[in-house]
């Protein structure tokens, strides 16, 4: 599975979009992009994954680069529930392993 | 469907004791996952398998067994409880099917090795 690069941390203004970095310049063309976050000691939760079309769904956006070698998670208009560590992760679909990196934590503040 | 359960939800082992962690599923999902995390850092997979029968390392097996001799359980093993192996120790579950795999948590088990 392919490494993935991810900014420690990162701060947003409640109510405005935050924009969640993640390069991954060694994925594979079978590989998709998935992301999860983990609020607080929970669980990870599912957000969002995509193969090279930018994807959308209730909670975020996925946009993924033409040559795919990065993405960007997107949450249109965040909130403090918001705040927690959100993980990038490359894999092949059906493949087995989940390979989480270190994340970002993201802070959202009022 | 309750979900993805674990049990217990908290832990303390003497050293050299040793322990099963359960997990079981209820959504008839194939694959199934142990990852450790430790405070502060990110989560390592333990061990994992893709049905029933068939289990296979992950990044960090060593002190672990696993075994999976239903689809629904998912018991990890922990023989010689060892301070490095205080974490907190979370299962997951997915249905492999088509591109939309996804994996279900849960609330995890926090063990304390003294």
């Amino acid at each position: 599975d392919a490494k993935t690069t991810q900014p420690t941390s990162m701060d947003c203004a409640e109510g405005r979009a935050a924009n969640l970095p993640c390069n991954h310049s060694t994925i594979s063309g079978n590989e998709y992009v998935y992301w999860y976050r983990q609020i607080h000691s929970q669980g990870p939760q599912y957000i969002i994954h995509g193969l090279k079309n930018n994807e959308t769904n209730e909670m975020a956006s996925l946009i993924i680069t033409e040559d795919r070698k990065s993405s960007t998670l997107i949450l249109p208009h965040a909130t403090l529930r918001d705040t927690a560590v959100y993980y990038c992760i490359v894999r092949v679909v059906q493949g087995g392993k989940l390979i989480f990196g270190q994340g970002t934590e993201l802070s959202v503040k009022p | 469907n309750a979900g993805v359960t674990q049990t217990p939800k908290f832990r303390i082992l003497k050293i050299g004791q040793s322990m099963t962690l359960q997990c079981a599923q209820d959504m008839n999902h194939n694959y199934m996952y142990w990852y450790r995390q430790d405070p502060g850092m990110g989560l390592k997979l333990i061990y994992y398998s893709v049905g029933a029968g068939i289990t296979d390392k992950g990044e960090v097996p060593n002190g672990y067994n696993v075994s999976r001799s239903t689809t629904e359980d998912f018991p990890l093993r922990l023989e010689l409880a060892a301070p490095s192996q205080t974490s907190v120790y979370f299962c997951a579950s997915s249905y492999s099917r088509g591109t939309n795999e996804k994996l279900l948590f849960g609330s995890g088990t926090q063990l304390s090795v003294l």
